[in-house]
């Protein structure tokens, strides 16, 4: 089946640095959704990608649609305490009926 | 504009029982997914429902269930439980197949 591999499991990062993480995926996708997950709620969208090459920022968030469509990246530019949590990279092919596959996550920890 | 709302947000079951989880979806949303979270793990597609029909499911046993009322609100079943089915439940609304909005979770214990 699908799988997405995300990178890195996790991150440990002082407070100001920039972050990135990734996605890749065997499968092409349409539509590449970043979501950040806190403990004992869901996943909140953070930025949502429909087109081969898109870049999208959200503040101090930007990802990226890969141009091969089995891809995406986020960038968090001057991270701060609060960006502390899970983010989930999320892949969805056109006509899947809500079928979005999702990454394992990247937890991030961020020293004050 | 409400969110999407979960109940119970906790409970625990035994092996066997069965249980149903409640979902409340976004005003204006008319589609609704269930996903499996395991610890540690990202979330897992079950099945969507749209106009009160399931029009999409992921690798999950029959004995995974749901329904979806008028007003767009839904539940989800499990049947016969084990204790793999140990997990954080999301139920994920929508307008179609965009910006999913999920809630905060059912978290079912089974022992």
């Amino acid at each position: 089946g699908q799988q997405l591999n995300q990178s890195p499991q996790s991150m440990f990062i002082q407070e100001g640095e920039d972050v990135s993480m990734n996605c890749t995926s065997s499968s092409i996708f349409n539509t590449w959704l970043w979501y950040k997950q806190d403990p004992g709620e869901g996943p909140v969208l953070l930025i949502a990608l429909y087109k081969a090459g898109e870049l999208t920022s959200n503040g101090r968030l930007t990802a990226q649609f890969g141009i091969t469509r089995k891809d995406s990246f986020l960038n968090i530019s001057a991270s701060i305490p609060s960006d502390v949590g899970i983010y989930f990279c999320a892949g969805q092919i056109d006509g899947s009926q809500g079928n979005l596959i999702f990454g394992k996550g990247t937890k991030l920890s961020v020293k004050p | 504009e409400t969110g999407v709302t979960q109940s119970p947000t906790h409970l625990i079951k035994t092996r066997g029982q069965q249980v149903t989880l409640r979902c409340s979806s976004q005003s204006g949303h008319n589609t609704v997914s269930w996903y499996q979270q395991a610890l540690g793990q990202g979330p897992q597609f079950i099945f969507q429902y749209y106009r009160e029909e399931e029009n999409g499911r992921g690798n999950f046993p029959p004995r995974f269930s749901g329904l979806q009322f008028p007003n767009y609100s839904s539940e989800l079943n499990v049947n016969a439980l084990e204790l793999d089915d140990s997990a954080l439940y999301l139920c994920a609304s929508s307008w179609g197949a965009v910006s999913y909005t999920f809630g905060s979770g059912t978290r079912l214990t089974v022992v």
